[in-house]
């Protein structure tokens, strides 16, 4: 497609339970990165990938969560033991070089 | 303290305005400084990418470094009522893959 493609767009779930949120990026670009985004502030860094190795996780804020992206193109973020406080927008961006993003619509997460 | 500080707002402007918004920083490393827009449910939008000090103009826009006093700066000319949105600062250092944005500024410009 011609831009980043996110879904779902909207993922209600359960406290405890575990969910996977798709990236597929704009083809051809090796970086991929995930933030996420509660209301009123900016997007906070998760992890960013370059090809298909994390290049860089240190902003996964615990062990429930993790990512993926085993052939260099689409990847998948994995929440475990989902909690309230994970609800948020998570943003997947692309780029062919390092800085100039390109971000997704998000993925708006609501943990009940 | 947050690394990157941003005035949240909201600015409201009449159209035909210049506005300007701004932050500041605290990593005296960051090299390069990026504007994104931000339109109500959809992702930020890549406006203006520097690197370093100095001016960068494109259209309507002008983004400006200061280094020196860790302050940057996005200028709008003519501002028009679709120029309304969030305006989220980032910033990074060399070889880094992490950006880190401000919490950005909400802007209206009224017909």
């Amino acid at each position: 497609g011609a831009g980043v493609s996110q879904t779902p767009s909207n993922k209600v779930t359960e406290k405890g339970k575990y969910v996977e949120l798709r990236c597929d990026p704009i083809s051809g670009h090796t970086a991929l990165y995930w933030y996420r985004q509660s209301l009123g502030q900016g997007p906070e860094f998760l992890i960013y990938f370059q090809g298909t190795g994390a290049a860089d996780d240190s902003g996964l804020p615990n062990d429930r969560f993790f990512a993926v992206r085993p052939e260099g193109s689409v990847s998948t973020l994995k929440i475990q033991r989902t909690e309230r406080g994970d609800s948020a927008v998570y943003l997947c961006a692309s780029s062919l070089i390092q800085g100039s993003l390109f971000f997704g619509q998000g993925t708006r997460l609501t943990v009940v | 303290q947050k690394e990157v500080e941003q005035d949240p707002g909201p600015l409201s402007v009449p159209e035909g305005a210049i506005v300007s918004l701004n932050c500041t920083y605290s990593n005296s490393a960051f090299q390069y400084f990026m504007w994104y827009r931000q339109y109500s449910r959809k992702g930020p939008e890549l406006l203006m990418y520097t690197y370093s000090s100095g001016n960068k103009e494109d259209g309507r826009f002008t983004a400006q470094v200061d280094k020196s006093s860790k302050y940057i700066s996005l200028f709008i000319r003519d501002s028009q009522p679709s120029d309304s949105a969030t305006y989220l600062c980032a910033m990074r250092r060399t070889n880094a893959g992490k950006s880190t944005f401000g919490d950005g500024t909400t802007l209206t410009v009224k017909p």
